[in-house]
């Protein structure tokens, strides 16, 4: 059974570039999550998705970011422009159904460094 | 408003000694509890939750915790430690009584076990 997939594993761009990370939650699952990992923060919830519906994206940080699930298998998240600071690693994860006693299962994320 | 406390960033422990990772909450409500381990350059694997029942859980790889009301703890444990068991364990934690379905993550605890 495949896990959450995202892409690409690695991204090194410039300031000001357009970024696009991707992933392909579970098949079945229909909760999907995007998290930012940094040493100094840790991790943090920037936006999930129920249904392939936004349900809370009050932890993305700027009007910069934006996310999207167009469908229950597919699911973006863009950062126009880049910046120094959001470089970091960049996971989705995705769950069962909509229920705090779910788990969580997490892609293997994607590293992001802006120059 | 629902937290969660690993009060130690890191734990060192010798290979085949009982290793403990601490972890406190705070909820409202009825806690679920999980905890996860990340492998470095890999996401979060879910290692075992509590919902309801029994307050010792037994999860993958060997690991174990257990729930305490009186003291709003879930702590991690293994009873003989592994090489390979070296990592960064978070704790996380959700209620019913949230209104959203987010699952608050502590900071992590490094895990080292020396050979």
């Amino acid at each position: 059974d495949a896990g959450v997939i995202q892409s690409p594993r690695h991204e090194v761009t410039e300031m000001g570039q357009e970024v696009t990370l991707r992933c392909k939650p579970i098949s079945g699952h229909n909760s999907l999550f995007w998290y930012r990992q940094t040493m100094m923060r840790g991790l943090e919830l920037l936006i999930y998705f129920n249904n392939n519906v936004p349900i809370d994206d009050s932890g993305m940080p700027e009007d910069r970011f934006s996310a999207k699930m167009p469908n229950a298998s597919f699911s973006t998240l863009k950062i126009q422009p880049s910046e120094p600071r959001d470089s970091a690693v960049y996971f989705c994860a995705s769950s069962l159904s909509r229920g705090v006693n779910q788990p969580q299962h997490f892609g293997d994320g994607t590293r992001l460094s802006i120059l | 408003a629902q937290s969660v406390a690993q009060p130690e960033d890191q734990v060192n422990v010798a290979e085949g000694n009982p290793l403990t990772v601490k972890c406190t909450y705070s909820v409202s409500g009825n806690p679920y509890l999980f905890w996860y381990v990340q492998y470095p350059n890999r996401g979060l694997q879910f290692l075992l939750k509590y919902i309801t029942g029994d307050n010792l859980v037994k999860g993958s790889y060997g690991f174990e915790a257990e729930f305490n009301k009186s003291q709003t703890s879930f702590h991690l444990k293994k009873p003989s430690a592994l090489v390979s068991d070296s990592a960064l364990y978070f704790c996380a934690v959700s209620s019913l009584m949230n209104r959203d379905d987010k699952i608050i993550f502590g900071k992590g605890t490094r895990l080292h076990i020396l050979p």
